[in-house]
């Protein structure tokens, strides 16, 4: 069974300072690994995702995330924050070798930017 | 494109009603997913379809729920008899299948906005 770990709820952080969404999975196989975010009253809305290649992602609104296959982790890192990303953050994965196409999310963290 | 649509967005009814929520895919899309979102147990996939053939349907909660894809720009996630418990926001998401890794704008899913269902 694949698993996602989101083990903050919620992360602070100031207006301009860099920011950390931590996410770990668990896979049978190798990982497709995403991001999501979603704002109040609203569906998801994918950010990046890592199939194959660079371990470093690169998405949406200046997001990226590290792969670390040893760690088995994908953080979601953004190098100043703004207060537009406050929001809710998912990390999903699937299993890319068994070909199952559904996703696993992890719970979420919600990410406050104070001004 | 509009995206995926969910209608209704908002529905309340009373328990032991019968609920019908519909979703429309992204046009040439061969996958949908249905999620339920609460917030004591966050994202849930409840059933997938590919090209309309139900793929993976161990996450419905129970035969109170059903769902169907009669063809590939419509499906319906239906719930009878309706009950309390069952109040929670539900996702329908479509995506296209990779055939070539390098496209990598396949194999993301694209949500709808979701349909707010309240059970009284």
């Amino acid at each position: 069974a694949q698993s996602v770990a989101q083990p903050e709820d919620q992360v602070n952080v100031a207006e301009g300072n860099p920011l950390t969404v931590k996410c770990t999975y668990s896979v049978s196989g190798n990982p497709y690994l995403f991001w999501y975010v979603q704002y109040p009253n609203r569906g998801l809305q994918f950010l990046l995702k890592y199939i194959t290649g660079d371990n470093l992602v690169k998405g949406s609104y200046g997001f990226e995330a590290e792969f670390n296959k040893s760690q088995t982790s994908f953080h979601l890192k953004k190098p100043s924050a703004l207060v537009s990303d406050s929001a809710l953050y998912f990390c999903a994965v699937s299993a890319r070798d068994t070909g199952r196409r559904a996703l696993t999310f992890g719970s979420g963290t919600r990410l406050q930017v104070q001004p | 494109d509009a995206g995926v649509i969910q209608s209704p967005r908002h529905e309340v009814t009373e328990m032991g009603q019968e609920v019908t929520l519909r979703c429309k895919p992204i046009s040439g899309h061969d996958y949908l997913f249905w999620y339920r979102q609460t917030m004591m147990r966050g994202l849930e996939l409840l059933i997938y379809f590919n090209n309309n053939v139900p793929i993976d349907d161990s996450g419905m909660p129970e035969d109170r729920f059903s769902a169907k894809m009669p063809n590939a720009s419509f499906s319906t996630l239906k719930i009878q008899p309706s009950e309390p418990r069952d109040s929670a926001v539900y996702f329908c998401a479509s995506s296209l299948r990779n055939l070539v890794l390098r496209d990598v704008g396949k194999n993301i899913q694209y949500f709808g906005a979701g349909t707010r269902l309240s059970v009284l």
